[in-house]
């Protein structure tokens, strides 16, 4: 696609519940990012995926939290038994050349648990 | 302790002043880049700067690379209502976590009519 898309722009989940967040990177771009946006806290890294593999998953807060890429494309992020303190703008990103180019992001989930 | 620290981290102006905003690291980084947000909007690249001392113009926009490519800024000349956002820098580190930026809190914005 022309950009990077994500769904859904908003979600709105009780504590405990699980959600799925997805992404759809550009097409051709083999690395794919999320990050977490909280308010006061910047942007901090979640997971990175070359291709299908995950080389980086140390941003994971905990286990409740778990992603995965198919076909070197969309991506999906879990977050199971979800907690206040989840909530934040999850943001995905893309970019073609690994280590040369900037990123492509998406315009993020704003994710609510009440 | 941020690795990247940004500043100030809020700044309001009025329409045709101008600007700088800082970003400072103990740490060398192989690469800088200035993103600029949105409210509701992911981050959208403005500039990548990788050698040390480098200064590059976008129209009204200077970014500058520290020498020692540890620290950089942003100047806007003549700012305007449409400059408003949240000004974030990200480097990379170098090593074998090059893939990944680590980004600043950002600076908010706001360039008053």
């Amino acid at each position: 696609g022309a950009g990077v898309s994500q769904s859904p722009s908003n979600k709105v989940t009780e504590k405990g519940k699980d959600v799925e967040l997805r992404c759809d990177p550009i097409s051709g771009h083999t690395a794919l990012y999320w990050y977490r946006q909280s308010l006061g806290q910047g942007l901090e890294f979640l997971i990175y995926f070359q291709g299908n593999s995950a080389p980086d998953k140390s941003g994971l807060p905990s286990d409740r939290f778990s992603a995965e890429r198919t076909g070197g494309s969309v991506s999906t992020l879990t977050i199971q038994r979800t907690q206040q303190e989840d909530s934040a703008v999850y943001l995905c990103a893309s970019s073609l050349r690994v280590l040369l180019d900037g990123y492509t992001f998406g315009s993020g989930t704003r994710l609510t648990v009440v | 302790t941020q690795l990247l620290e940004q500043s100030p981290q809020f700044l309001s102006i009025q329409e045709g002043e101008n600007l700088t905003v800082y970003c400072n690291s103990s740490s060398v980084f192989s690469s800088l880049q200035w993103y600029r947000q949105e409210p509701g909007e992911g981050p959208v690249l403005l500039v990548t700067v990788v050698t040390g001392g480098e200064v590059k113009k976008l129209k009204r926009l200077t970014f500058q690379f520290g020498d020692a490519r540890k620290d950089s800024s942003l100047h806007i000349t003549a700012a305007q209502p449409g400059d408003t956002g949240l000004y974030l820098c990200a480097g990379r580190r170098g090593g074998g976590s090059n893939y990944k930026l680590t980004f600043g809190k950002g600076t908010l914005l706001t360039v008053n009519p």
